[in-house]
């Protein structure tokens, strides 16, 4: 069964641009979370999205947006990009339950460097 | 103060040591526990979850919870070389089946032959 696939791997950007990243969960999961992880700030909750929907958002900026197909692939997009948005941005897949075990299935994520 | 307040380390124990992990936490409504581990380069892998208070094994890892104290542990027994990795404890603030998980900064260990 094939993994979360999360494309680009590596992109470097200058400030001011926008980035899309793209997101394939794992095939039958509708459930899909975005994390920004840096050095300084951890792992932190971007945004999650279930039947094209969003359900649960983080604290980040409007900057910070996303959406999800009726494929359940999702994308995310960063605008007007800054210097601290650098980081390992990781998608996140699972099967939505009663209960909130928490079971994700994270990408290998997409590294944004902003020069 | 962070919600999920985790020590980032480094700790380096030689092979065959028992490794304990912790986690504080100050939001008494959350239920769900979760210890994920992250290899270098590599995306978050779930290890266990627990619901509540108490323990859960599986196989050398052992998971607490101390809804009272509001504290959790993962405990690793026998340490092996290939458990160096970065550990995350993680609560689960999502409600409804959906998933909001805050993490704590993740502990980096280091298992030396």
């Amino acid at each position: 069964k094939a993994g979360v696939t999360q494309t680009p791997r590596y992109l470097i950007k200058t400030r001011g641009q926008q980035v899309t990243l793209s997101c394939s969960p794992i095939s039958g999961h509708r459930s899909v979370s975005w994390y920004q992880q840096t050095p300084g700030q951890g792992l932190q909750f971007l945004f999650e999205y279930f039947s094209e929907t969003q359900r649960n958002k983080g604290n980040f900026p409007g900057r910070f947006s996303g959406r999800q197909f009726s494929n359940s692939r999702s994308e995310m997009n960063v605008s007007t990009l800054e210097l601290g948005d650098s980081a390992l941005y990781l998608c996140a897949s699972s099967l939505l339950s009663r209960t909130n075990t928490g079971e994700l299935f994270f990408g290998e994520g997409s590294r944004l460097t902003v020069l | 103060q962070k919600e999920v307040e985790q020590d980032p380390g480094p700790l380096s124990v030689p092979e065959g040591a028992i490794v304990s992990l912790n986690c504080t936490y100050s939001n008494s409504a959350f239920q769900y526990f979760m210890w994920y581990r992250q290899y270098s380069r590599k995306g978050p892998e779930l290890l266990m979850y627990t619901y509540s208070s108490g323990n859960k094994e599986d196989g050398r890892f052992t998971a607490q919870v101390d809804k009272s104290s509001k504290y959790i542990s993962l405990f690793i027994r026998d340490s092996q070389p290939s458990d160096s990795a970065t550990y995350l404890c993680a609560m689960n603030a999502g409600t409804g089946g959906y998933n909001k998980l805050i993490f704590g900064a993740g502990t980096r260990l280091a298992v030396h032959p």
